[in-house]
């Protein structure tokens, strides 16, 4: 069993909807990551908390708005998403962003297709 | 330059091959190094951190060239399940902070 926990596993979204994607770990990592992966692509980085502040934001469109309610949580929140957004979308976590040494834990993700 | 490039394959062995798999990283700050398995569908899982002096995990034999900026991995008597897109990762300095760059992956198929 992984050790990141992502819910929900499958979303099926409209393009009006609004939706948020949660993520937690309990390894005590004081840094947390999302990660947007398309199919047959490697994982591409969207955004980079640090002790529950955002330190990384790779120019992600405003219809996705992070969160980080504490060091153990961390939430992707959507709306008016467009079709080429579906994708799995990943959580990772890490000791810290600046001593990555030990690598990401993955979550298993979240498919989410926007029709 | 892409920050990280890996071979393209597909690679498609018999079971009991040796593969190699090779990458390239484009920061000369990169200091963290990692060779991570995707299984389809599934998420990324950390296969072996990439030492300066090489090292090795029963099959799995990883190598850094920092002068190069390339890294390696040789994966020995290959098995069945073995066979899983094999993705190169590289640190990225960013400021104050740092992220994990991804290779694009080389999907591995080991037959019987």
């Amino acid at each position: 069993d992984t050790e990141v926990t992502q819910t929900p596993k499958h979303l099926v979204m409209g393009m009006t909807n609004k939706k948020s994607l949660k993520c937690e770990q309990h390894m005590g990592h004081r840094a947390m990551y999302w990660y947007k992966q398309k199919a047959k692509k490697p994982p591409e980085l969207m955004f980079v908390y640090s002790y529950e502040k955002l330190s990384i934001n790779e120019s992600v469109p405003s219809r996705f708005s992070p969160e980080c309610p504490n060091s153990s949580l961390l939430n992707l929140h959507l709306h008016a998403l467009q079709p080429e957004d579906s994708a799995l979308y990943l959580c990772a976590s890490s000791q810290s962003v600046t001593a990555p040494g030990y690598g990401y834990t993955f979550g298993s993700g979240t498919r989410l297709t926007v029709v | 330059r892409k920050e990280v490039e890996q071979d393209p394959g597909p690679f498609n062995v018999p079971e009991g091959a040796t593969v190699a798999f090779n990458c390239t990283y484009s920061n000369s700050a990169s200091q963290s190094f990692f060779w991570y398995r995707q299984d389809c569908r599934k998420e990324p899982k950390l296969l072996m951190s990439v030492y300066s002096s090489g090292n090795e995990d029963g099959r799995f034999t990883a190598q850094l060239n920092r002068a190069s900026q390339y890294i390696s991995l040789l994966i020995r008597d290959s098995k069945l399940s073995d066979s899983a897109t094999y993705l190169c990762v590289v640190n990225s300095p960013q400021g104050g902070s740092e992220k994990l760059v991804f290779g694009k992956g080389t999907k591995l198929t080991v037959n019987p």
